[in-house]
């Protein structure tokens, strides 16, 4: 158990439709990260917070957006949804945002568009 | 761009050693690391090289050369819940922050 947090485990959808992925981060640690991890891709960075504020961006798509609240936990919200959106949400944690700083992962939640 | 490159699959036997390679062209560098993943589960955390050369931990080595942009994962006295996904990714600046690339994975069969 890494001690990072994300509800739901599962999450089943349709096409059009909006969801909010939560994500609680280990206690003490201040940088939020999320990835998405699909069969054909591997896993892809997303975007990353730092203590409430935005830190580095990766290959988002204009439709997700995420957000970190003051008591650090972190939503990823995806609108719009696709069939290509299926795949396994990871949401890590680590203390600060120093290269040593290695990143604890959630168990993910397994998104499923119909 | 960003490029990590690792081979798709191997196979070793239980109680063998192996290695698994690992070579990347980044824009910036600022560590590597190596996390290993069972299927349908997190990856978790195995090393971390930001300086050339070997780091040991029990069963598990990684070895760094930056001029080459290569590293490598020695995996001894193989276990049969060794057999996982092996990811290799670096950590590269990005912004006012940094970003894990990963690469696609190396999933290792370990046999009898």
């Amino acid at each position: 158990d890494s001690g990072v947090t994300q509800t739901p485990k599962h999450l089943i959808t349709a096409t059009g439709q909006r969801v909010t992925l939560r994500c609680s981060p280990r206690s003490g640690d201040l940088s939020v990260y999320w990835y998405q991890q699909s069969l054909d891709q591997g896993l892809q960075f997303l975007i990353q917070y730092y203590n409430g504020e935005e830190r580095a961006k990766g290959n988002i798509l204009e439709r997700f957006s995420a957000q970190q609240f003051p008591d650090l936990h972190s939503e990823l919200n995806l609108s719009s949804l696709e069939l290509g959106d299926s795949a396994l949400y990871f949401c890590a944690s680590s203390e600060a945002d120093r290269s040593y700083n290695e990143q604890f992962f959630g168990p993910g939640t397994r998104l499923t568009v119909l | 761009g960003q490029n990590i490159d690792q081979p798709t699959e191997m196979t070793a036997t239980e109680g063998a050693i192996v290695q698994i390679n690992c070579t990347y062209q980044t824009s910036g560098f600022n560590g590597l690391f190596w996390y290993q993943q069972h299927a349908g589960e997190a990856p978790t955390f195995l090393s971390y090289n930001v300086l050339d050369g070997l780091e040991e931990k029990g069963r598990f080595s990684s070895f760094l050369s930056r001029s080459k942009g290569y590293s490598y994962l020695l995996l001894k006295e193989l276990q049969m819940k060794d057999s996982a996904s092996y990811l290799c990714a670096v950590r590269v600046p990005t912004g006012g922050g940094n970003k894990l690339t990963f690469g696609t994975g190396t999933q290792l069969k370990v046999e009898l």
